[in-house]
């Protein structure tokens, strides 16, 4: 899996939109890129993924630059309830291994 | 669906008891594994199973043993405890749709081994 690298911390003000920035340099042609978020103390939960395009759902969208190698999740109107870290992982999508988490970005919304 | 289901949820533990944390999903999924988390640190990959009555170790198996005799359930447990083994454990299970992997969690197991 690619390696990616992300800020260690983030504020965004309620309300407004939160980009989160991935840089993963040595992607290749069939890895993803997936965003996971940890809110305080719960479990890791899925947010969203992509290959090439944009992508967008109920929770974020997805920009990945054209030679894929960065990424920014968007938080489109951010609540405090979206405080927490969020960690972006590149993996082949078909990938029988494990999933490695980092660090990730620790997202501060504030009022 | 419940999802990912964990059990306790809180634990204090005496250096030397053993125990077993719980965790059972009803999604029908193959793959399950089992997380630790330390203050200000990761998740780190204790043990996953691909399938019922296959296991094999992650990044950090020592001091902790599992089972899969079922789809449903995956226990993970600690033979003897130590403090050093103080920590939130999570569970996860693996979904695929349309040739992309995911992961459920649970909600985790707040260990503390005095």
């Amino acid at each position: 899996d690619a390696k990616t690298t992300q800020p260690p911390s983030m504020d965004c003000a309620e309300g407004r939109a939160a980009n989160l920035p991935c840089n993963h340099s040595t992607i290749s042609g069939n890895e993803y890129v997936y965003w996971y978020r940890q809110i305080h103390s719960q479990g890791p939960q899925y947010i969203i993924h992509g290959l090439k395009n944009n992508e967008t759902n109920e929770m974020a969208s997805l920009i990945i630059t054209e030679d894929r190698k960065s990424s920014t999740l968007i938080l489109p109107h951010a609540t405090l309830r979206d405080t927490a870290v969020y960690y972006c992982i590149v993996r082949s999508g078909g990938s029988q291994g494990n999933l490695i988490f980092g660090k990730g970005t620790k997202l501060s919304v504030k009022p | 669906n419940a999802g990912v289901t964990q059990t306790p949820k809180f634990q204090v533990l005496k250096t030397g008891q053993s125990m077993t944390l719980q965790c059972a999903q009803d999604m029908n999924h193959e793959y399950m594994s089992w997380y630790r988390q330390d203050p200000g640190m990761g998740l780190r990959l204790i043990h996953y199973s691909v399938g019922a009555g296959i296991t094999d170790q992650g990044e950090v198996p020592n001091g902790y043993n599992v089972s899969r005799s079922t789809t449903e359930d995956f226990p993970l447990r600690l033979l003897s405890a130590a403090p050093s083994q103080t920590s939130v454990y999570f569970c996860a299970s693996r979904w695929e749709a349309r040739g992309v992997k995911g992961y459920t969690f649970g909600s985790g197991t707040r260990l503390t081994v005095v």
